[in-house]
C-alpha cells in the first residue's frame, strides 16, 4: 500500500514568514499525491494535488508543492503565512494502480502574530 | 462545497450500546468512504462502497459494518460501541475510483463520544 510520511505534527511560524510542511512517500510506482487542509470543526479540504507532468503544483491560497521523485518527496510550501492558515494539513498518496488513498498523520500549524 | 451532509454532528453514547451514523450526498457520486481522524493517525479508512450494496472493508473495520441501499446514503454501524471508537468520523464521496487522481471530497464530521 501507498505510505505517506508527515515530519513534524507541529509547526510554528510567524505571520509573513515561510510555511515549509513535509511529505514523503514511499511507492515503487508512481504515486498521485494530495495536499489537504483541515480547519477548526470542518471537514477535509483539497489544497492541490500532482498529476504525472509538471513537478511543480500551486493550489489555492497561495501553497505550493513540488514533487521530487528522486528524493520521494512532495513538501507544501507557501512563501508568507498568515494568520489564516493556521490549520492542520494532511498529505495523502494512492497508486495509480487502484489502491486506496492513504494519508499522513497529519502536521498543525500555528501562526504567530 | 459538494453536498455531503453527516448526521448526528455530535453523540454520547455509552459503552455496548449500537450506534448508526449516516452520510447522506446530493452530487451522485459513486464512492463513499467512512474514516475515522485519531491524533497522531491521521485519517484511517474504516469502510468504503464503490456501488449501491457493494462495500468493502478498510485498514481499521473491526467493529464497524456499513450498508448502502441507495447511491445518496452511506451508513456505519457500530454494532456494540466501545472506548476505543471514541473518534471523529469523516464520510468522503468521489466520482472515480482511487487510482484515477480523482479528488475527494468530505463532509464535516460526527464526534462520537463512547462512555
Amino acid at each position: 500500500a501507498q505510505s505517506v510520511t508527515q515530519l513534524g505534527s507541529h509547526v510554528s511560524v510567524s505571520e509573513g514568514a515561510l510555511v515549509l510542511l513535509r511529505c514523503n512517500y514511499s511507492s515503487s510506482v508512481p504515486p498521485y499525491l494530495f495536499w489537504y487542509v483541515q480547519y477548526p470543526n470542518q471537514g477535509l479540504q483539497l489544497l492541490l494535488k500532482y498529476t504525472t507532468g509538471a513537478t511543480l503544483v500551486k493550489g489555492i491560497n497561495g501553497f505550493e508543492a513540488e514533487f521530487k521523485k528522486s528524493e520521494t518527496s512532495f513538501h507544501l510550501t507557501k512563501p508568507s503565512a498568515h494568520m489564516s492558515d493556521a490549520a492542520e494539513y494532511f498529505c495523502a498518496g494512492e497508486k495509480s494502480s487502484g489502491d486506496k488513498l492513504t494519508f499522513g498523520t497529519g502536521t498543525r500549524l500555528a501562526v504567530r502574530p | 462545497d459538494a453536498g455531503i451532509t453527516q448526521s448526528p454532528r455530535h453523540k454520547v453514547t455509552e459503552t455496548g450500546t449500537p450506534v448508526t451514523l449516516r452520510c447522506h450526498q446530493t452530487e451522485n457520486h459513486r464512492y463513499m468512504y467512512w474514516y475515522r481522524q485519531d491524533p497522531g493517525h491521521g485519517l484511517r479508512l474504516i469502510h468504503y462502497s464503490y456501488g449501491v450494496k457493494d462495500t468493502d472493508k478498510g485498514e481499521v473495520s473491526d467493529g464497524y459494518s456499513v450498508s448502502r441501499s441507495k447511491t445518496e446514503d452511506f451508513l456505519l454501524t457500530l454494532e456494540s460501541a466501545t472506548s476505543s471508537q471514541t473518534s471523529v468520523y469523516f464520510c468522503a464521496i468521489s466520482e472515480s475510483n482511487p487510482g484515477t487522481n480523482t479528488e475527494a471530497f468530505f463532509g464535516q464530521g460526527t464526534r462520537l463520544t463512547v462512555v
